[in-house]
């Protein structure tokens, strides 16, 4: 079974630009969690969708969205780039939104000048 | 808001000695713990995790300890493997909801 895949995988982009991250789940998997990793800070969570509806959501600016697609496809946004905005995105599948069995991407690198 | 926290960003360990990496948390909601292993370039992947109703989980070489009087979550690693050298999060779940991550440790075994 194909992995959690996400694209692409490195990413530059200027201060103020917008950037749209994508992640295809496992097969079967409804539920896609994104998180934003930076040095010292861990994981931090983003938001999940399951069924194509937004089911929690982090403490993060309204600058970063995200949809789910009918195939369980997932898109993350992130409009106004800033500095701070550079981090690996990770996104996270699971079945039915088990936070106890999340699968991981590889990420998606992105850097902010 | 910090409430998973590995206070040291690095360990170093020498082969076939043990690797114990340790986690506090402040929340005493947390239910469920997770430890996670990650190497350059791919995500995270699940180690092992323990339930808030025990106070340790085994397989293998890893080994969770769990001590909620003090908060505090501990992953060790007999013996040591240089395939072990990663970076490890620690993580807590309350109600299959909230999900926190620790900073990360990055662990190096030396040959």
């Amino acid at each position: 079974k194909a992995g959690v895949t996400q694209t692409p995988r490195y990413l530059i982009k200027t201060r103020g630009q917008q950037v749209t991250l994508s992640c295809s789940p496992i097969s079967g998997h409804r539920s896609v969690s994104w998180y934003q990793q930076t040095p010292g800070q861990g994981l931090q969570f983003l938001f999940e969708y399951f069924s194509e509806t937004q089911r929690n959501k982090g403490n993060f600016p309204g600058r970063f969205s995200g949809r789910q697609f009918s195939n369980s496809r997932s898109e993350m946004n992130v409009s106004t780039l800033e500095l701070g905005d550079s981090a690996l995105y990770l996104c996270a599948s699971s079945l039915v939104g088990s936070r106890y069995e999340q699968y991981f991407g590889p990420g998606t690198r992105l850097t902010v000048t | 808001d910090q409430q998973v926290k590995q206070n040291s960003p690095s360990l170093s360990v020498q082969e076939g000695r043990i690797s114990i990496l340790n986690c506090d948390y402040t929340n005493s909601m947390f239910d469920y713990f997770l430890w996670y292993k990650k190497y350059p370039a791919e995500g995270p992947t699940f180690l092992i995790s323990i339930s808030s109703i025990k106070d340790k989980n085994e397989d293998g070489r890893f080994t969770v300890f769990l001590n909620k009087s003090a908060k505090h979550l501990s992953l060790h690693i007999v013996p040591s493997q240089p395939g072990d050298s990663a970076v490890y999060f620690c993580a807590a779940i309350y109600n299959n909801n909230d999900m926190r991550f620790g900073a990360g440790t990055r662990l190096t075994v030396k040959p």
